[in-house]
């Protein structure tokens, strides 16, 4: 099956500072990736559907300069926290679409302290 | 644009007994119907889907679901379930452009 990966899986980091977010598709190439951003014990909620060759789209309450996407290969997207504070503490999932179908990375869990 | 309401929060229930997860749909467009699974610190894993057809959806570990558009409703069971199927399990409606929105998520507790 469709395999995708994150990385990295856990990652800690200082008020201020930013982190980049890796998403790849293992074995197969996806044009549409799309970024979530979960907090403990609620549901998803989506963050910004990223194209490869163009600029992501974001939903409406995400801020873009903050959360920088980049879809540089069908294999990969990053997300870059910028200049992140404690309330960018969450889990970050990546899912890329293939053939109509969305797989799910396993997640990042970001803490800022 | 479309939303989904899990009715149950948590659901507790024992090991080999059956379990239902309910999920209410609203959209003015037809629709395409997930549900997905998570365990602890995890992604998410498709357990089925309802794209079209058969109303009746068979999925993965056992699970099945029906598919009633005149209830709006996307109900997810199993006859008889195991410990490891705790987890929290996620419905999810999209269109066409694949955008997924989700439910609050229903958490399952199985006890032995």
């Amino acid at each position: 099956g469709a395999v995708v990966s994150q990385h990295p899986s856990w990652v800690i980091c200082k008020s201020g500072t930013s982190v980049k977010i890796e998403c790849r598709s293992l074995d197969f190439q996806a044009t549409t990736m799309f970024w979530y951003r979960q907090f403990p014990k609620q549901s998803l909620m989506l963050m910004a559907t990223s194209n490869e060759g163009s600029k992501a789209t974001y939903e409406q309450g995400v801020e873009k300069d903050k959360f920088l996407i980049n879809h540089a290969s069908l294999t990969l997207s990053t997300l870059t926290v910028t200049s992140a504070h404690p309330e960018d503490s969450s889990f970050y999932i990546c899912s890329a679409r293939v053939l109509g179908e969305q797989y799910f990375g396993p997640g990042t869990r970001l803490t800022v302290t | 644009a479309q939303s989904v309401t899990q009715l149950d929060s948590q659901v507790p229930v024992f090991e080999e007994a059956p379990v239902e997860l309910r999920c209410n749909y609203s959209s003015s467009v037809s629709v395409y119907l997930f549900w997905y699974v998570q365990y602890p610190n995890q992604g998410l894993q498709l357990l089925l889907k309802y794209l079209s057809g058969s109303t009746l959806v068979k999925g993965i570990n056992g699970f099945e679901a029906e598919f009633n558009k005149s209830q709006t409703s996307f109900h997810l069971r199993k006859p008889s379930v195991h410990i490891s199927d705790t987890a929290e399990y996620f419905c999810a409606v999209s269109v066409r452009d694949y955008k997924l929105s989700f439910g609050a998520g229903t958490t399952v507790t199985v006890r032995a």
